[in-house]
């Protein structure tokens, strides 16, 4: 079952936070964030395991709400190399499959 | 050095002909993967090949066959293309089948059939 991603779209200034959620109707096991370029292939950036723990690397971090099933993706003072399309993937269960979100465009304008 | 690598990177054919995608990965993986992104660029999973054998298989048309000749490789082949059936085709792989573990993509190869 996919997740769902919102927003779809957001657009920042250089500085600007954002944030970008995943939420399911089923219990998670894990909940995987990548990033796509236009034109590219989607990069990893992090996994949040089940236990509501959060991460985070240089200004992204996530978290994850074992609870309510839900994932969030903190982007602080938005840099013009953080455009893209984020996709949210989910697993339900220990090597069960990896089922992405619709996306979310973000766009950082200088 | 590409860690998963495909090949063609685009493709463009007619509707009835057959091809083939290429992929193969470098990273001592167990585990691949064949994802299809189409024009509204959803990710969806097609086929998961663990040690050459197939434990994922989604509801994919059965002109699609992928094909694992050894752990380093899978490749997918299509028959009797349709128009639907462009979209940016991702080979990708992960450690092994367990859960939590990073997927590593390849580039895409872009197919379009007029």
């Amino acid at each position: 079952q996919q997740p769902v991603q919102s927003p779809q779209a957001v657009i920042l200034r250089e500085g600007e936070d954002a944030v970008i959620n995943c939420s399911s109707s089923k219990a998670l096991y894990s909940v995987h964030w990548y990033r796509q370029k236009h034109g590219e292939a989607p990069v990893f950036l992090m996994i949040l395991l089940k236990g509501g723990e959060q991460k985070g690397h240089d200004k992204i971090s996530a978290s994850f709400n074992e609870k309510k099933q839900q994932s969030s993706l903190y982007l602080t003072a938005s840099q013009l190399s953080y455009s893209g399309t984020y996709f949210c993937g989910t697993e339900r269960k220990y090597g069960n499959k990896l089922v992405f979100g619709a996306g979310t465009i973000l766009r950082v304008k200088s | 050095d590409t860690a998963v690598s495909q090949t063609p990177k685009y493709l463009v054919t007619q509707m009835g002909n057959d091809k083939s995608i290429k992929c193969e990965q470098n990273l001592g993986h167990d585990t691949m993967y064949w994802y299809k992104q189409d024009s509204k660029k959803f990710l969806k999973i097609m086929f998961s090949y663990n040690n050459k054998e197939l434990i994922i298989n989604e509801t994919v048309p059965n002109r699609f066959s992928p094909k694992s000749p050894d752990k380093a490789h899978l490749n997918l082949h299509i028959n009797s293309l349709e128009l639907g059936d462009s979209a940016v085709y991702f080979c990708a792989s992960s450690q092994d089948r367990s859960a939590g573990n990073t997927i590593y993509f390849g580039e895409g190869s872009w197919l379009t059939v007029v």
